[in-house]
């Protein structure tokens, strides 16, 4: 069965500091994944997906992520956090069974302080 | 901004009523899917409408239904509310066979 696993459930972070959120996936087709934020009291929003190609996908506000097959990762990282980043973060993954849908994991709050 | 409309944004209702949520999909996607979202978790498929029909469901008990319109636009029913069903429903739309999907703010139930 497809599942997604985001191992850190709460972070805290100071402004400036690295981030690096972890996700692993389990899907045996092809793999489409997809990080996703939700501000408080806001709808997700994408922030980067892998198709295919370079595993390393750049998105939005700074985000980036790498695909690494063989340790079916797709760990999310931003050089420098800012307040404005805290939200909370799901990884999912694209599943196709005659129909498509998103398989997310449980989500990581991230918390960063002034 | 998804494109993606809902309504009602909260809602309060009792257990054992029914309710009824919609949703707006954005222009040219004719796929619309429900998930939910308890609290502290990520949101759970519940079904996938194209073309006005079911064409996909997750784990969910029957009594969460739904219609698509020929607008594309869509309902979420849920007969007889149970208490664990207090959570945010998110509609989702997407064009057929794509796969980047848009999601709406959701519709926050909560049940008494």
């Amino acid at each position: 069965a497809q599942s997604v696993s985001q191992h850190n459930h709460h972070v805290i972070l100071s402004e400036a500091a690295s981030l690096e959120l972890g996700c692993n996936y389990s899907y045996g087709g092809t793999v489409n994944l997809f990080w996703y934020v939700q501000y408080p009291g806001q709808h997700l929003q994408l922030l980067l997906k892998y198709f295919s190609g370079d595993p390393l996908v750049k998105g939005i506000k700074g985000f980036e992520a790498e695909f690494i097959k063989s340790k079916f990762s797709f760990n999310l990282r931003k050089p420098s956090v800012q307040w404005s980043d805290t939200a909370e973060y799901f990884c999912a993954v694209f599943v196709w069974e005659g129909f498509q849908k998103l398989v997310f994991g449980t989500g990581t709050r991230l918390l960063v302080s002034p | 901004e998804t494109g993606v409309t809902q309504s009602p944004t909260h809602l309060i209702k009792t257990r054992g009523q029914q309710v009824t949520l919609r949703c707006s999909s954005q222009s040219g996607h004719n796929t619309v899917s429900w998930y939910q979202q308890a609290l502290g978790q990520g949101p759970q498929f519940i079904f996938q409408y194209y073309r006005e029909e079911e064409n996909g469901r997750g784990n969910f008990p029957p009594r969460f239904s739904g219609l698509q319109f020929p607008n594309y636009s869509s309902e979420l029913n849920v007969n007889a509310l149970e208490l664990d069903d207090s959570a945010l429903y998110l509609c989702a739309s997407s064009p057929q066979g794509g796969n980047t999907i848009y999601f709406g703010e959701g519709s926050w139930l909560t049940v008494v």
